[in-house]
């Protein structure tokens, strides 16, 4: 699988705890943010989207929250197990593209 | 409904030569996104195409790099006179065609990861 962790920001919890992930962004013009899951060796997997006109949203174990004010968006995971280690990835689409526009990314460890 | 599929899964070409990724979208997909990965970073877009069409290369190298989305079969990311800076994840995903006023979701492959020798 791929190696990562070395240079990406990592987040070290234990199993049961919750986890929050955090990201920035620039672009005024975002209209849907994004957060994808990608295991070492797979391709990302979509977990959670809220629209620019939301703040918070909610889905089975994680929360998104959206700060539009200091451009900050984060993901809750509740009661974090083992299997949600990681690289966790936020992206955002503009009003006028369809195509998401990833950051970089952290490396949720979770100890068991 | 099978996923997104990219083949090869692993691709070790010697420096000069043509590398060639292929993928299948998920059926009923229309529309394709490539992206670049280099180790512990983000991906970076490089094309969004459509059947028979480029939507948008603004993330494409100017030369060396080119890719195609025909009418029937894979979308084709080609590579020539690969260097080693080209070594990387080249992951693809897919959609059905994206809808106004709501987040069309793209489906990601396990990627093929390039080697340049």
């Amino acid at each position: 699988g791929e190696s990562v962790g070395l240079h990406l920001p990592t987040l070290s919890v234990q199993e049961g705890d919750n986890s929050i992930i955090n990201c920035a962004y620039s672009n005024s013009a975002s209209d849907y943010f994004i957060w994808y899951k990608q295991e070492s060796g797979k391709g990302p997997q979509f977990i959670i989207d809220i629209r620019s006109n939301m703040d918070k949203r909610q889905g089975q174990r994680v929360t998104v929250l959206l700060n539009k004010t200091v451009k900050h968006l984060s993901l809750q995971i509740a009661a974090t197990q083992p299997g949600d280690s990681a690289v966790y990835f936020c992206a955002e689409k503009s009003r006028r593209s369809y195509i998401p526009t990833f950051g970089r990314g952290t490396s949720l460890i979770v100890h068991p | 409904n099978a996923g997104v599929m990219q083949n090869p899964r692993h691709l070790v070409r010697r420096r000069g030569q043509e590398a060639r990724l292929r993928c299948s979208p998920m059926k009923g997909h229309s529309h394709v996104y490539w992206y670049r990965q280099l180790p512990e970073e983000g991906l970076k877009f490089m094309v969004y195409l459509q059947k028979e069409n480029i939507i948008d290369e603004s993330g494409m190298p100017k030369e060396r790099f080119s890719a195609e989305f025909p009418k029937e079969g894979p979308s084709i990311l080609r590579i020539q006179q690969v260097v080693r800076g080209d070594s990387a994840a080249y992951f693809c995903a897919s959609s059905p065609m994206p809808r106004t006023g709501g987040n069309t979701e793209a489906f990601f492959g396990q990627g093929t990861r390039l080697t340049v020798v």
